[in-house]
């Protein structure tokens, strides 16, 4: 199961975009990048995923280098509502997502 | 669309007491299900999956079962509570072949 680190916390400007990053350098080459968010006191919520190009979806974008060693989410107009913890998971094994601590972003208004 | 319901949203029960969360999900069928516990400030574990009506896989030994008695319907119990067992349960959901979990707004357990 391939690990991911994220930084711990994060703040963006209401109305800027907001760059999450993600490092998972022992990402094999099947595996995908999900990026979950979960805001205080709810459950998960599923954003994007991608395995090599970049995509995009009407809530975020998702920039995968070409190594696939790192990744970035972009939330190109955070609102107060995207305060979130963050998760990036390197493809679920077996049937498990393995949610990490993420990055705690807090749009400020 | 699929939408996933989960109930209670809250529960407080005293140690040794039973417990039953409950997990439906609408709008598809044949869903793999799951259980997960998030303890306070840390990562979701998870506890069963099921791929099937009456097919329970457990992924951790605990004082936990689950139960699958319709297609969309997914049970978590207990028959006597613990203090460990308090935290944040959440079922999820996937279809067919696809890693793509969705996740029901949870159960937060207080077990005084």
């Amino acid at each position: 199961d391939a690990k991911t680190t994220q930084p711990p916390s994060m703040d963006c400007a209401e109305g800027r975009a907001a760059n999450l990053p993600c490092n998972h350098s022992t990402i094999s080459g099947n595996e995908y990048v999900y990026w979950y968010r979960q805001i205080h006191s709810q459950g998960p919520q599923y954003i994007i995923h991608g395995l090599k190009n970049n995509e995009t979806n009407e809530m975020a974008s998702l920039i995968i280098t070409e190594d696939r060693k790192s990744s970035t989410l972009i939330l190109p107009h955070a609102t107060l509502r995207d305060t979130a913890v963050y998760y990036c998971i390197v493809r679920p094994t077996g049937n498990q997502f393995y949610f990490g601590t993420g990055t705690s972003l807090t749009v400020i208004p | 669309s699929q939408t996933i319901h989960q109930w209670p949203a809250t529960l407080v029960q005293p140690v040794g007491s039973p417990l039953s969360l409950e997990c439906t999900v609408e709008g598809t069928s044949n869903p793999n299900l799951y259980w997960y516990r998030q303890a306070a400030g840390r990562g979701l574990q998870l506890l069963f999956y099921s791929v099937g009506i009456g097919q329970i896989s457990s992924e951790v030994p605990q004082n936990l079962s689950a139960s699958r008695p319709q297609d969309r319907q997914f049970i978590l119990s207990s028959k006597k509570l613990l203090l460990s067992d308090s935290g944040f349960y959440l079922c999820a959901w996937s279809k067919g072949s696809s890693q793509t979990q969705y996740f029901g707004p949870g159960t937060r357990l207080l077990v005084l």
